[in-house]
């Protein structure tokens, strides 16, 4: 059974770099799609980007400048990386599989930033 | 970017009842279209991919249709469990995107 479990901060201060990983069990990381996917309080989802099975990475180009995704040298990992925060990237932050269609979620990550 | 329009953006229905909820793109997205159910405090789970593939698990009473820029997800026979908030998303461009979600109540 596969399973996806977000770690990292739960709060971050405005300008600096909110970094999370999410660590995957029950397939290779190297088979798939991994998707960061976020939910402001009481707000839609917004998809922030992937990175495929080679490493390759594609992102939203609203946060293309702040964002990297990549895929973690021990092969069980996925990681976030979001530079220069402010209080509009305070989310729920999900890691999930798949594409199209993302079939398995993590649990999600609570993030706020705020000093 | 493709924007995803969803209606209605809430419904009240009775258990065993049928809806349908209706997700419009502002351009052709082929059927690169998913369906989410997300319950309070929980991540979203696949329903349906493709416009009309059921994902692995899902109940048969889901079924999803369209193809283009107009889209439905029809629930049959509603069960109290069916009560969440539903989103439409494309996966055809990248941005991926949302539509705003349906909040069903059962």
């Amino acid at each position: 059974q596969v399973h996806l479990q977000e770690s990292g901060p739960g709060l971050v201060k405005p300008s600096q770099t909110l970094s999370l990983t999410c660590t995957v069990s029950g397939t290779s990381i190297t088979a798939h799609y991994w998707s960061w996917i976020r939910q402001p309080p009481g707000k839609g989802l917004e998809w922030i980007g992937y990175v495929d099975y080679g490493g390759t990475a594609n992102y939203n180009p609203s946060l293309k400048s702040r964002v990297t995704i990549s895929l973690a040298p021990s092969k069980t990992q996925f990681s976030l990386n979001l530079t220069s925060v402010t209080a509009a990237d305070t989310a729920m932050y999900y890691c999930a599989k798949g594409d199209p269609g993302m079939d398995v979620w993590g649990q999600g990550a609570t993030v706020t930033v705020s000093s | 970017d493709t924007q995803m329009t969803q209606s209605p953006s809430s419904l009240s229905a009775s258990v065993g009842d049928s809806v349908t909820i209706t997700c419009r793109a502002s351009q052709s997205i082929g059927r690169f279209l998913n369906w989410y159910q997300q319950k309070p405090g929980k991540a979203p789970k696949l329903l349906i991919y493709a416009a009309s593939s059921v994902q692995g698990g899902i109940p048969s009473r889901f079924t999803g249709s369209g193809s283009g820029t107009d889209f439905t997800l029809t629930i049959s026979g509603l069960q109290p469990g069916d009560s969440a908030t539903y989103h439409c998303q494309q996966s055809y461009s990248i941005p991926y995107t949302f539509g705003q979600g349906t909040k069903l109540e059962i």
